[in-house]
């Protein structure tokens, strides 16, 4: 079965750099979700979108932007990096009917190191 | 304001023994959703079950059993005869069934570090 695909899966950026990273959901999965893992954390939830309309937002800076695309795919786009901004980033999709969305299932994860 | 809460950061077991992993939840919706995912050490989130609300049926799957205590809020997860493969963070989570302008992003426990020896 497919599953939620992330790119790229490694990223390094400098300080102040920006980086972009892409999300695409499980074929006909309408809603995503991008969550932060720090070092030995639980994931936070960042931001999602319900047919390419934000849907929730949770502790996303304001350096942090986000899109769903008419394809359903998502981007993550992150100015100004900070260290702090080093973490594991995880896309998650699913499918959201009668106003009930369903399970989450999670992609492997983008993992960003800042220097 | 939901929250999750895992009170066992680490555990470490011998291959084959049993272990369960304590979850305990806080939320003021009737309608919600309870997770397990478990993330081994390659870093992806695994989806093991969903559990609604309005089912507190206990469910097993091959070694893993699940425990859904509404009036305790707990819902635990135990592992049976465990094996070296199933070393891994174990994470618990809470989420409103709705979409609703409330949201339904995951809230995640802090998760439970298992430690199966050989």
């Amino acid at each position: 079965a497919a599953g939620v695909i992330q790119s790229p899966r490694h990223l390094i950026k400098e300080k102040r750099e920006t980086a972009t990273l892409k999300c695409y959901p499980i074929p006909r999965h309408d809603t995503v979700y991008w969550y932060q893992q720090g070092p030995g954390q639980d994931p936070q939830f960042l931001i999602s979108f319900y047919e390419k309309m934000q849907s929730d937002k949770g502790s996303i800076p304001d350096r942090f932007s986000a899109q769903q695309f008419s394809d359903y795919h998502s981007e993550l786009n992150m100015s100004s990096l900070e260290l702090g901004d080093s973490a594991l980033y995880f896309c998650a999709s699913s499918q959201t009917s009668g106003g009930i969305t369903d399970t989450q299932y999670f992609g492997p994860g983008t993992r960003l190191t800042v220097l | 304001a939901q929250k999750v809460t895992q009170a066992q950061t680490e555990i470490s077991v011998v291959e084959k023994e049993d272990v369960t992993l304590d979850c305990v939840y806080e939320t003021r919706d009737t309608t919600y959703y309870l997770f397990w995912y478990k993330q081994p050490p390659s870093g992806e989130l695994v989806f093991l079950i969903r559990r609604n609300s309005f089912d507190e049926q206990n469910e097993i799957s091959g070694r893993y059993s699940w425990n859904f205590q509404k009036s305790t809020s707990s819902f635990n997860f135990t592992i049976t005869a465990s094996q070296v493969v199933d070393s891994a963070v174990y994470f618990c989570a809470l989420r409103d069934q709705y979409l609703n302008n409330a949201g339904n992003m995951l809230t995640f426990g802090g998760g439970t570090r298992l430690m199966v020896k050989p």
